[in-house]
């Protein structure tokens, strides 16, 4: 069995602030993870993801993400967000030989003027 | 390039009616889902197409039916349509049965069961 915790479902923060969304993650074998956004009235579009090697990995728009193993973690991070970042993120999860994307339950970012 | 293309956008049922929710996708990809998104829930899996002639029941089948009509197509049948069913669905493809390049998604059918 997997599952995709993701911690806030709602996350504010002023314009040009860091910000960094959490996930975990669940899983009996090894993982492939990503992060999509959502905005308004509108689909899914792949952020970033990780498959294997570097634990960091950088995404669009200014976006990037750090695999821990022993944590079991897969946080999502942005150094400065701005208006336009007004979304909601949602990390996923697909275990080796699986053929389901598991999703989270997805977290607001409201961005601040 | 359009992608994947959802139709209808909006639609209101009674409860006991019957629709069919319409996926195409112009990428040639293989695999094809359906989910469905209920606020604070994220989204649920329906249905998937691993690849063209198959069909695999996901977390939430009960209520729905699928066709994979052919490679571009996969549409999402409600048989006798109940408020619970009171969604957004979102029809999604991806290159191969492992995703690892990323699902490329619709834009939604929200659907309102009355």
């Amino acid at each position: 069995a997997q599952s995709v915790t993701q911690l806030d479902s709602q996350v504010p923060v002023f314009e040009e602030a860091p910000v960094e969304l959490r996930c975990n993650y669940s899983s009996s074998v090894s993982v492939y993870l990503f992060w999509y956004v959502q905005y308004p009235n509108q689909g899914l579009q792949l952020l970033l993801k990780y498959l294997s090697g570097s634990t960091l990995v950088k995404g669009i728009n200014g976006f990037e993400a750090e695999f821990n193993k022993s944590q079991t973690s897969f946080h999502l991070r942005k150094p400065s967000v701005h208006i336009s970042d007004t979304a909601e993120y949602f990390c996923a999860l697909r275990g080796a030989g699986s053929y389901q994307l598991t999703f989270g339950k997805g977290t607001k970012l409201s961005v601040i003027p | 390039n359009a992608g994947v293309t959802q139709t209808p956008k909006f639609q209101v049922l009674k409860t006991g009616q019957s629709m069919t929710l319409q996926c195409a996708q112009d990428m040639n990809h293989n695999s094809m889902y359906w989910y469905r998104q209920d606020p604070g829930m994220g989204l649920r899996l329906i249905y998937y197409s691993a690849s063209e002639g198959t069909t695999d029941k996901g977390e939430v089948p009960n209520g729905y039916n699928v066709s994979r009509l052919n490679k571009r197509e996969f549409s999402l049948r409600l048989e006798s349509a109940a408020p619970s069913q009171t969604s957004v669905y979102f029809c999604a493809s991806s290159e191969d049965w492992t995703g690892l390049d990323g699902y490329t998604f619709g834009s939604g059918t929200r659907l309102t069961v009355v």
